[in-house]
């Protein structure tokens, strides 16, 4: 089965300055990656995804990057802001939406004032 | 929009007694709903997938007698655990997809207390 390896397990950054977590999976059929920000408690918020055809995808100030090659993808923040603070998952599947997640172990982002 | 919603969002039970957890999707069909358990501090795990209509696919390692999986229709599909023990307390969340589409939403979640 898929296994997916994400680091760091915590990152702290100044607030404004950037933030960068990276997943690598083995399923070389997967084909869909998706990010999720969850706070303490709540349900994970999607906050980006990219599909196998793409190599990167921007929203505002979250990036995604992918490098199918060597399997492993990446999430960008820039301009952090302390409502940003919160665990980030990275997940893949074989996309098509009848596959379930495969979810990375999740990076605490802590955003200093 | 695409909501799902779960009940009850808490749920503390005696050991040996059974609980049924509902997901359902609020404004869209759900080709298939998904079951994860996340334990304190740690990521999700994939239980099991449902897809309306017909039994459901669990994961290596989960019991389908002990978490009973019904999707009776396109917009509901309950997950039962029987007989709990407090071992199985954990956050359990739903998620579900429209017909053909990666996007998985999640519901809130069900916190679990089996004492």
């Amino acid at each position: 089965g898929e296994n997916v390896e994400q680091h760091p397990s915590t990152l702290s950054v100044q607030e404004g300055d950037s933030a960068v977590i990276k997943c690598t999976y083995s399923d070389s059929a997967s084909n869909y990656f998706p990010w999720y920000k969850q706070e303490l408690g709540k349900r994970p918020q999607l906050i980006i995804d990219i599909r196998s055809n793409v190599g990167e995808k921007k929203d505002q100030r979250i990036a995604v990057t992918l490098n199918k090659t060597a399997k492993h993808f990446s999430l960008h923040i820039t301009e952090t802001q302390p409502e940003d603070s919160a665990v980030y998952f990275c997940a893949a599947s074989r996309g098509g939406g009848a596959d379930g997640l495969t979810f990375g172990k999740g990076t605490h982002l802590i955003i200093q004032p | 929009g695409a909501v799902v919603s779960q009940h009850p969002s808490r749920v503390i039970c005696k050991s040996g007694t059974s609980v049924k957890i509902e997901c359902r999707s609020l404004d869209f069909q759900a080709t298939t709903m998904f079951w994860y358990r996340q334990f304190p501090k740690q990521s999700l795990m994939l239980m099991a997938t449902s897809n309306e209509g017909s039994k459901a696919t669990y994961e290596q390692g989960v019991e389908k007698d002990k978490f009973l999986i019904n999707h009776a229709s396109l917009t509901l599909s309950t997950l039962t655990v029987t007989s709990a023990h407090p071992e199985d307390s954990s956050f359990y969340i739903c998620s579900a997809t429209r017909w053909y589409q990666e996007t998985q939403y999640f519901g809130p979640g069900t916190r679990l207390l089996v004492l």
